[in-house]
Formats: structure tokens, sequence, C-alpha cells
């Protein structure tokens, strides 16, 4: 199956600062999802984003399908961005599965 | 009113019994999934289900069962629990007509076996 690594496993940031977090994945994908789960275990979509480049808010995030990676930036962090950052991804011919990564822990310090 | 739904939120039960969780969408998706999480992991998918009468065994699937009653719900169960099915169980649909074949998840099952 298709592999998906996230680094860094683990950040600590003081409040207001930036921080990019990358995806690696092994194989040609249809799909790339960015989500955040908070403290409460609760999934948020964050970027549906197989190619190119979007932003939302102080978030945005790349994939570049072609050498198969992805990242996401967050700037001016806050506390409330604490959590853990998931990549999953769907390969092609994989029929709409996605396949996740180990996620990213953040703690934003005050 | 939340798109996906989740019934219980949390649940702690015994070696050997029989668990049900279940899955309500109102997003008028056509696909659903069953993911497990374990502590410090990601998602492992459980089962997926593309319609009605179509059910797929995932990566995970030894030990669950599920039944796909309409559209919109869409249910897993454990014939008999054993402890290392405590987990965070999370529910997903996602639209195959959409131009996006994008997931969304549910708040999560917090299930515990003794």
């Amino acid at each position: 199956g298709i592999q998906v690594e996230q680094s860094p496993p683990d950040l600590i940031l003081q409040e207001g600062a930036n921080s990019t977090l990358r995806c690696n994945f092994s194989d040609s994908v249809n799909n790339l999802q960015w989500f955040h789960q908070n403290p409460w275990g609760q999934l948020i979509n964050l970027f549906y984003i197989p190619s190119g480049t979007k932003q939302n808010g102080r978030l945005s995030a790349t994939t570049v399908a072609t050498e198969r990676y992805s990242l996401l930036y967050i700037s001016s962090s806050q506390t409330t961005d604490s959590g853990v950052y998931f990549c999953a991804v769907e390969r092609k011919s994989s029929g709409d599965k996605l396949t996740f990564g180990t996620g990213t822990r953040l703690a934003v310090r005050p | 009113d939340a798109d996906v739904t989740q019934t219980p939120r949390n649940r702690i039960t015994k070696t050997g019994k029989r668990i049900m969780l279940e899955c309500s969408q109102t997003k008028g998706h056509d696909r659903m999934y069953w993911y497990r999480q374990d502590p410090g992991l990601g998602l492992q998918l459980i089962y997926y289900s593309f319609d009605v009468k179509d059910i797929n065994k995932g990566e995970i699937s030894d030990g669950y069962s599920v039944s796909r009653q309409a559209q919109a719900k869409f249910s897993l169960s454990l014939e008999s629990a054993i402890p290392n099915q405590t987990a965070l169980y999370f529910c997903a649909t996602s639209d195959s007509t959409g131009i996006h074949n994008e997931q969304f998840f549910g708040p999560g099952t917090r299930l515990t076996v003794l």
C-alpha cells in the first residue's frame, strides 16, 4: 500500500510563531486532505488539496503532486491551534480509501 | 446540527459483549466509512460502503461487521468485544457524484473494552 510520512512528529511553538508541517507520500494520489484533531478528539477538515495551493485565514497548504509531498503552513500560531495534524491520501486506483499518516502533534504555548 | 452523527459518543463494555456503534448522516452522500484510531496513531479503515448494496472490507476488518441500513445509516458491530478493540472509532462520508471525493468525519465514539 501507499506510505504516508509526516514530519516533524512533535512540535512546540510559542504563540505567534510560524510553522511548516510536511507530508511525504510514496505513490500518485487522487486525493489529499489535511485534518486537525483537536484535544477533544474531533477531526476537522482543513484542506482538500491533491495539487496546488490553497489558503484559509492563517493556514495555507501546498501539494506538489509530481514530487509527492504536501506542506501545511500555520502562521501567527494560537493556543487553539494545538492538537494533532494529519495528512491523508487516496492512492490512484484505491477506490476512495484514505491512508493516514501518523500525524504531527503541535503544542502552542501562551 | 452536525452533518455526521455517531452514537454513542462514549461506551465502556466488558470482554465478550456484543456492541453496536451507529452512524447517521444528513449530507446526502452515497459513500460511508468506518475507521479506528489507536492512541498516538493515525486512522485505519475497517469497512466501507459505496452504496446500500455495496460493502467492502478495509485494512483491519477482522472482529468487526457492518450493516448499511439505508443511504444515511451505517452501523459497526463488534460481535464479541476484546480489550485490544479499545480505540476511538470514526464514521466518515463522501460524495461520489461531486467534483471532489473529500471525506467528512463524525465526532467519534470512544470505546473501552475491559
